[in-house]
């Protein structure tokens, strides 16, 4: 099974300041045949369901603010919100695709105002 | 609009069964791979299980193999979860979700519903 590690597990970041959250996955889940890189960010605001932010490891999905931004491939990947605001406050979520089942995810990192 | 509405928790007795229903509306149902995932109280995302569009394909994590199980009925626009012999483990909310469109079991998951808490105890 492919084990993804999320850094750090919790971040604090002040208002309109950068919030870069990593994942890291125990074996490559980009595809030499396609030039995919088959990981997903999920937002996670207390009390919602997850939401799908970003799929393919760069693709924001239609109506995220593009604040968010994600990139990395093979092993190493990032999100990273450019100006944090209230309504980012939330738990974020990585997952790998490119080996199912099992599709894994990461621990999580808890985003806050500091 | 694509809606996911997950029904069928709740309070449940160690070794009783249940079944979840997820409806869908919005899409056409059975040109999508579909999917369980779950979080207990407190803690991370958890897949369960997936299905193919047309439900010829499954598949089950380890933790649930044998116990749990996913099916579908396109004729209804809707995904279940057969859950037998649960356990105190097994509490959590339950979601259904939408895989994307590239048609594939290898796909992120674009749409979720609001999920159903299921919880297992005596």
């Amino acid at each position: 099974d492919i084990v993804m590690t999320q850094s750090p597990d919790s971040l604090a970041v002040s208002l309109g300041e950068r919030a870069t959250i990593n994942c890291k996955s125990s074996q490559s889940v980009s595809s030499s045949s396609n030039h995919k890189n088959y990981l997903a960010w999920y937002q996670q605001k207390p009390g919602q369901h997850p939401k799908l932010l970003i799929s393919w490891a760069s693709t924001r999905e239609s109506g995220v603010p593009d604040r968010f931004s994600g990139s990395g491939s093979g092993t190493d990947f990032t999100l990273t919100i450019s100006s944090l605001q209230a309504e980012d406050v939330a738990v974020y979520y990585c997952q790998q695709y490119y080996t199912t089942p099992p599709r894994t995810f990461g621990q999580g990192t808890k985003v806050e105002i500091k | 609009e694509v809606q996911l509405l997950e029904s069928g928790g709740g309070f449940i007795q160690p070794g009783e069964s249940q079944r979840l229903s997820c409806a869908a509306s919005g899409f056409t149902f059975s040109s999508y791979a579909m999917s369980w995932v779950r979080q207990a109280p407190g803690k991370g995302l958890e897949w369960v299980s997936d299905i193919s569009g047309s439900g010829g394909t499954t598949y089950h994590a380890d933790s649930v193999k044998g116990r749990l199980t996913i099916s579908r009925d396109n004729s209804k626009d809707t995904l279940y979860l057969q859950m037998n012999s649960l356990r105190a483990d097994d509490t959590a909310v339950y979601y259904c979700a939408k895989m994307g469109g590239s048609g594939s079991l290898n796909d992120a998951f674009d749409v979720w519903g609001q999920g159903t808490m299921v919880t297992v105890s005596s």
